[in-house]
């Protein structure tokens, strides 16, 4: 079964850069068939999709937030990660990576998520 | 606003069987892709209880059902149980988009 773990600070100060990374264990990362995304969700509200990548580096990215994000892999270290820029009060959120399964789409493996708070 | 529409909330009575829609549009379940579900209980994180519109992950209970028709989908929860409480969420794929779409969520509350 594999197991997702996100990492990164839970503050960062407006207009800077937010920087997580989602560690996975008991499965690699360069498996056909999966592909690796991040999902967030504010305080009280619903999931929303931020994007996902494919072991051969192909991205796609919500369109709401495509030009401040970007989601790389790491395969020596068998993790993936995401930068989000110029971040504001509204991207304070709990943010969780995932597993996705290329032909469903569904995310069938989820990190706990890590609450990043975006503060002066 | 969510890209997918779900009713803010449902409940139910122990043992009964409740509903909750999930309504899209030509270019997401309309489009034939699939439907997916998810239960998060209060300060957890999302888990997948129906893939492909219908099918449960092994673990799951079978009192979990999934189903699509045109441009909407559903979520049966059979049998009612205090451990259901909690939010549900569908998902599914927008060509507008080019990328994974979810509805707005919906609490089940159990009286």
């Amino acid at each position: 079964q594999v197991h997702l773990q996100e990492s990164g600070p839970g503050l960062v100060r407006p207009s800077q850069t937010l920087s997580l990374s989602c560690a996975v264990f008991s499965g690699a990362i360069k498996t056909d068939g999966y592909y690796w995304g991040w999902i967030r969700q504010p305080p009280g509200k619903g999931l929303e999709w931020v994007g996902y990548i494919y072991y051969n580096g192909n991205t796609y990215y919500n369109p709401s937030l495509r030009s401040r994000v970007t989601i790389s892999v790491d395969m020596s270290k068998n993790q993936f990660s995401l930068t989000l820029g110029s971040v504001t009060v509204a991207d304070t959120a709990v943010y969780y990576c995932a597993r996705g399964l290329i032909g469903y789409g569904n995310f069938d493996s989820w990190g706990q998520g890590t609450l990043v708070s975006v503060s002066s | 606003q969510s890209v997918l529409t779900q009713p803010p909330s449902v409940s139910g009575a122990p043992g009964q069987r409740v509903t909750i829609s999930c309504t899209g549009t030509d270019s997401n379940i309309g489009a034939n892709y699939d439907v997916h579900w998810y239960q998060q209980l209060p300060g957890g994180a999302p888990r997948l209880l129906i893939y492909g519109s219908k099918h449960r992950p092994s673990g799951v209970s079978d009192r979990f059902s999934g189903s699509k028709s045109g441009t909407a989908a559903s979520l049966a929860i059979t049998g009612l149980q205090a451990e259901d409480e909690g939010e549900y969420y569908c998902q599914s794929h927008d060509s507008v988009l080019s990328g994974s779409v979810f509805g707005g969520g919906t609490t089940v509350t159990v009286l």
